[in-house]
């Protein structure tokens, strides 16, 4: 089955630096999705990236899907507080028509020194 | 609260019993999933409904597991004979189009 992995597993930062977590997938995507779990929350949709070599902005939050849709990166600009939680991305695994699974990274945690 | 509802929030049951949790999707929602999260791990997919079918249960679930979704709104999910490996966060997702929202879980605690 397809497997997604993401690194690093973990990122402490101070508040002001910039972070990236990396993801990437053992078969080609039709597209992925991003997530944040803040802690003890419950994973909350950030966004989808469907065309390939997409690139999304979301304020300080950048998205990008590879060209070969295989890897996609999140890259957060001078990071915050509230910014602390855990990123998982996530790719679909379809089984007909619009029914599919999603199946989840292991997510990098993501702590920030104010 | 129209979000996707979870029932028990926290569960701590001896090893050998049987639990049950229920998720209420957001209404007009017809996909269900549920998924298995461990710490430092992210969300382990075990099944899914499209209205009442279900239409996928993960290999890795044991015949201990099952889950329901009679009238295609409301599930449930069964745990017979629980082991302490079945500790656990157990989510609740349901979805129209793209997004998938998450309940707030079910935290199983097996003694």
């Amino acid at each position: 089955g397809q497997q997604v992995m993401q690194i690093p597993q973990y990122q402490h930062v101070q508040e002001g630096e910039d972070f990236t977590t990396y993801c990437n997938s053992s078969t080609t995507l039709s597209n992925i999705q991003w997530y944040k779990q803040r802690p003890g929350g419950h994973p909350v949709f950030l966004i989808q990236l469907v065309k390939s070599g997409e690139v999304k902005k979301q304020k300080r939050l950048t998205f990008q899907f590879g060209e070969a849709k295989k890897n996609s990166s999140l890259h957060i600009t001078a990071t915050q507080t509230t910014d602390v939680g855990t990123y998982f991305c996530a790719g679909p695994e379809y089984r007909g028509g619009s029914n599919y699974k999603l199946t989840f990274g292991k997510g990098t945690l993501l702590t920030v020194n104010p | 609260d129209t979000g996707v509802s979870q029932n028990p929030r926290h569960k701590i049951t001896k090893r050998g019993q049987n639990v049950t949790f229920r998720c209420d999707p957001i209404s007009e929602h017809n996909r269900l999933y549920w998924y298995r999260q461990t710490l430092g791990q992210g969300p382990e997919f075990l099944t899914y409904f499209q209205n009442e079918a279900q239409l996928e249960k993960s290999r890795l679930l044991s015949d201990r597991f099952s889950a329901e979704r009679p009238k295609g709104s409301f599930s449930t999910l069964e745990i017979q004979r629980t082991e302490q490996g079945d500790s656990a966060m157990y989510l609740c997702a349901s979805r129209l189009n793209t997004e998938a929202f998450f309940g707030q879980g079910t935290r199983l605690t097996v003694v």
